[in-house]
């Protein structure tokens, strides 16, 4: 059953760029018709979609990031990750990743994020 | 973006009643190929979202046979037959029929 585990910097200081990878586990990044994707909640917030890569690179961004957003996947380690540049407070927040299909969705447990100086 | 609105916001539950919640999509969500690209989730306090419902009306894998969705175009709904303890939490609707993504404010169900 596949796994995904988020890890990162836990603190980032304002205007920096926050950077998280996201493993997977239990398959491989490169097989199926899966999109890989992040998702951010602020604390006792709802929920926002950032963005997602496939594994041959292609990607889609949501524009509210107005492009501070990269997303990228290293096939050989099995992994993809994230970098949102120039962060602020309103960048806090619980970062997921996940596996999306038409029929299916798995998340990582989620890691937290705080932009603070 | 499309805006997605559901509503309650929150509801309070005896176990074993019926709940419903309703997911109003700013567009249609309704595709060419005859689906809705609707997704329901259910975030537990503590825990990531899983997801119960995809393609507006379809049971993801393991989840309980109470649980339902319907709707099409830009009205649905989610519907659990008879309320059960571990139903507690926040549910979210998402539209995945254009990016970007975008989800409902969520509705919190509380078990009375």
């Amino acid at each position: 059953q596949v796994q995904l585990q988020e890890s990162g910097p836990g603190l980032v200081k304002p205007s920096q760029t926050l950077s998280l990878t996201c493993t997977v586990s239990g398959g491989s990044i490169s097989s199926g018709s899966y999109y890989w994707s992040w998702i951010r909640q602020p604390a006792g917030k709802g929920l926002e979609w950032l963005g997602r890569i496939y594994a041959g690179g292609g990607t889609n961004y949501n524009p509210s990031l107005k492009s501070r957003v990269t997303m990228s996947v290293d096939t050989s380690r099995n992994q993809f990750s994230l970098k949102l540049s120039s962060v602020t407070a309103a960048d806090t927040a619980v970062y997921y990743c996940a596996r999306e299909a038409s029929d299916s969705s798995v998340w990582g447990q989620g890691t937290l994020v705080t932009v603070s100086s | 973006d499309i805006v997605m609105t559901q509503s309650p916001l929150s509801l309070s539950v005896t176990p074993g009643e019926p709940a419903s919640i309703s997911c109003r999509s700013s567009q249609s969500l309704l595709h060419s190929n005859g689906f809705d690209y609707l997704g329901w989730f259910l975030q537990r306090p503590g825990q990531s979202p899983q997801l119960l419902i995809y393609l507006g009306s379809n049971r993801a894998s393991g989840v309980p046979d109470r649980f339902s969705g319907s709707g099409s175009g830009a009205d649905f709904t989610l519907k659990i037959s008879r309320v059960e303890a571990e139903d507690a939490g926040l549910y979210y609707c998402m539209q995945a029929r254009q990016t970007p993504f975008t989800f409902g404010q969520g509705t919190k169900l509380e078990i009375k």
